[in-house]
């Protein structure tokens, strides 16, 4: 059975390039999240979708960052004009229902670098 | 807004000794609480959650973790260590109704063989 995968695993962008991160959830998972890793840090809420609904996204840090689950599954993370602050492990995580008590499950992540 | 705090920066211990691994949250709410631990260039691996009932919750690779109310801690055990449980432990919670998880920010366990 296949987990969360996230492309691509790396990316270095020069500042101001935007940036477009994938996530492809465990097949049937209602929900799917976004979250940011700081080196050396616990991961940080961005953004929570059910199904193709944002439901949540009071933890985007800025107009910059914007998220997407068109069709209810695949989703992506987009990041423009990206700045040296936006340097960090961007995780995708998913859970099978709508519910809060449900774990979730993480991809490997997506480091990105911006120079 | 919910919290958590692991006051250790990284936990050293002997193989085959008890390991613990400290946490403690404020939420408003019944909390949901959640172990996970990460593996270099892996993501964040499900060990065990509390949702209600016994205080005492078993979860993968032999740990447990006792969820204290009046302590409002939620401290992760293993009997006897191995040199693979070597990985960076994250506690999370999440308040009743409202699916984001906050996380700690990490403990680093080291088991010495």
């Amino acid at each position: 059975g296949a987990g969360v995968s996230q492309s691509p695993r790396y990316k270095v962008a020069k500042r101001g390039q935007d940036v477009a991160l994938r996530c492809d959830p465990i097949s049937g998972h209602v929900s799917l999240f976004w979250y940011q890793q700081a080196l050396g840090q616990g991961p940080e809420f961005l953004t929570y979708f059910q199904n193709e609904a944002q439901l949540d996204k009071s933890g985007l840090p800025s107009d910059r960052f914007f998220a997407e689950r068109p069709e209810g599954s695949v989703s992506t993370l987009k990041i423009q004009r990206t700045q040296q602050e936006d340097s960090a492990v961007y995780l995708c995580a998913s859970s099978f229902l709508g519910r809060d008590d449900n774990e979730q499950f993480f991809g490997p992540g997506t480091r990105l670098t911006v120079l | 807004a919910q919290s958590v705090a692991q006051p250790e920066d990284q936990v050293n211990v002997a193989e085959g000794n008890p390991l613990t691994v400290k946490c403690t949250y404020s939420v408003s709410g019944n909390p949901y609480l959640f172990w996970y631990v990460q593996y270099p260039n892996r993501g964040l691996q499900f060990l065990l959650k509390y949702i209600t009932g016994d205080n005492l919750v078993k979860g993968s690779y032999g740990f447990e973790a006792e969820f204290n109310k009046s302590q409002t801690s939620f401290h992760l055990k293993k009997p006897s260590a191995l040199v693979s449980d070597s990985a960076l432990y994250f506690c999370a919670v999440s308040p009743y109704g409202n699916n984001r998880l906050a996380f700690g920010k990490g403990n680093q366990v080291v088991v010495i063989p």
